[in-house]
């Protein structure tokens, strides 16, 4: 059964800086994998779709990377901002698409203006 | 394009009653997934339709259901009501989930009493 872990659960940083969020993935024969941005009380908004084939999708100030040998994938944000609070949540697609995504626990951001 | 929407965003049920959620997907979409998102245990895949056929199941009990029409909108139902149901329920939509980004709706804010 695919398991999805991400570290660090809670982070607080001072605006403007570099900061990278990990995800992992124990079975590493996925379709692709989905990072997700949550604001309180709301729906999920996608930032970056990364297929299985692909080592790298950027949006922006996002660049999120996948290693499926190692079951990693990171979320790096440049340059933090205030709006950028928020829970990041990472979740993968297993391989034949049965059981829908599978979401990690997610990491609560917060960028201190 | 309006992205993904939900009806109600909110309700209040009793326990055992039975309740139904909709979701009417972005125009053109043919996927329909469908999750349940708790504190405890995280965002947790239902069930996803597409072109009207139940495609995947999660590990959910028989009270928890769900039927796609012919323009791609979807209900999902839940039957006798337990405490435990209640959740934010979440529908999101894809041209085709197992190739391309799932956009989510707002979601529907369930409690039981």
């Amino acid at each position: 059964k695919q398991e999805v872990t991400q570290i660090p659960a809670a982070l607080s940083v001072p605006e403007g800086e570099n900061l990278v969020l990990n995800c992992s993935f124990t079975d590493s024969a996925i379709y692709n994998l989905q990072w997700f941005r949550q604001d309180p009380g709301k729906g999920l908004t996608s930032l970056l779709l990364i297929q299985s084939s692909q080592r790298e999708q950027t949006s922006g100030r996002l660049n999120a990377s996948l290693d499926k040998s190692s079951g990693r994938s990171t979320l790096y944000i440049a340059a933090s901002q205030p709006g950028d609070s928020a829970t990041y949540l990472c979740a993968v697609l297993a391989g034949g698409g049965a059981d829908g995504l599978t979401f990690g626990k997610g990491t609560h951001l917060i960028i201190q203006p | 394009k309006a992205g993904v929407t939900q009806t109600p965003r909110y309700l209040i049920k009793t326990r055992g009653q039975q309740v139904t959620l909709s979701c009417s997907p972005i125009s053109g979409h043919r996927s329909v997934s469908w999750y349940q998102q708790t504190p405890g245990q995280g965002l947790q895949f239902l069930f996803e339709y597409f072109s009207e056929t139940q495609r995947n199941k999660g590990n959910f009990p028989g009270r928890f259901s769900g039927r796609q029409f012919s323009n791609s909108r979807s209900e999902m139902n839940v039957s006798t009501l337990e405490l435990g149901d209640s959740a934010l329920y979440l529908c999101a939509s894809s041209l085709d989930a197992r190739q391309r980004v799932q956009y989510f709706g707002p979601g529907t804010r369930l409690t039981v009493t």
